[in-house]
């Protein structure tokens, strides 16, 4: 069926290098993508979303890249600080899938010192 | 600004219980959701609302109901708790009619013994 994944369950990032966190879907009928982080404990936060009519969104040290060729997803974090650390979900909507957003497994991002 | 806002944090139940998992929201939102996140899997939707009076089933709305009859509540119940509801819920609400740029509360750990 159709499905959101990731590539990387785990990224390991040096304080204050730049992260990249990769995202696959394969509904080509997805036409809105949202970037969540959760911190241990509490509920999902809404970083950054993009529709399929952009290829690229950016937001305060965030940017998204939407590659619909590929169905490819991903998040970059400039100068990754340790606030950072947590999972990273990417989700979409389609429009065969109204008011359904799918999200993905999720990408545990480790920032060390 | 409260926000998104669930009670209990934490619950257990016995197997063959009933429960209701609050969540209201301060935002005048009009939709509504619930997920339940399980290691490895992400979020999953459980039933979402456009509005009051209005409630739909998503991905995994066996063993749950769900009721808006006012903008600002939509409680999850559990009619009878099975093991496999164990997990973590999470009520989101949007302002649009779609679940874009949802806000998340900040959980409900659910054990069923």
């Amino acid at each position: 069926g159709e499905s959101v994944g990731l590539h990387l369950p785990t990224l390991s990032v040096q304080e204050g290098d730049n992260s990249i966190i990769n995202c696959a879907y394969s509904n080509s009928a997805s036409d809105y993508f949202i970037w969540y982080k959760q911190e241990s404990g509490k509920g999902p936060q809404f970083i950054i979303d993009i529709r399929s009519n952009m290829d690229k969104r950016q937001g305060q040290r965030v940017t998204v890249l939407l590659n619909k060729t590929v169905k490819h997803l991903s998040l970059q974090i400039a100068a990754t600080q340790p606030g950072d650390s947590a999972v990273y979900f990417c989700a979409e909507m389609g429009t065969d899938s109204w008011g359904k957003l799918q999200f993905g497994a999720g990408t545990q991002v480790v920032v060390t010192p | 600004n409260a926000g998104v806002t669930q009670t209990p944090k934490f619950q257990v139940l016995k197997t063959g219980q009933s429960m209701t998992l609050q969540c209201a929201q301060d935002m005048n939102h009009e939709y509504m959701s619930w997920y339940r996140q399980d290691p490895g899997m992400g979020l999953r939707l459980i039933h979402y609302s456009v509005g009051a009076g209005i409630t739909d089933q998503g991905e995994v709305p066996n063993g749950y109901n769900v009721s808006r009859s006012t903008t600002e509540d939509f409680p999850l119940r559990l009619l009878s708790a099975a093991p496999s509801q164990t997990s973590v819920y999470f009520c989101a609400s949007s302002s649009g009619t779609a679940n874009e740029k949802l806000f998340f509360g900040s959980g409900t750990q659910l054990s069923v013994l």
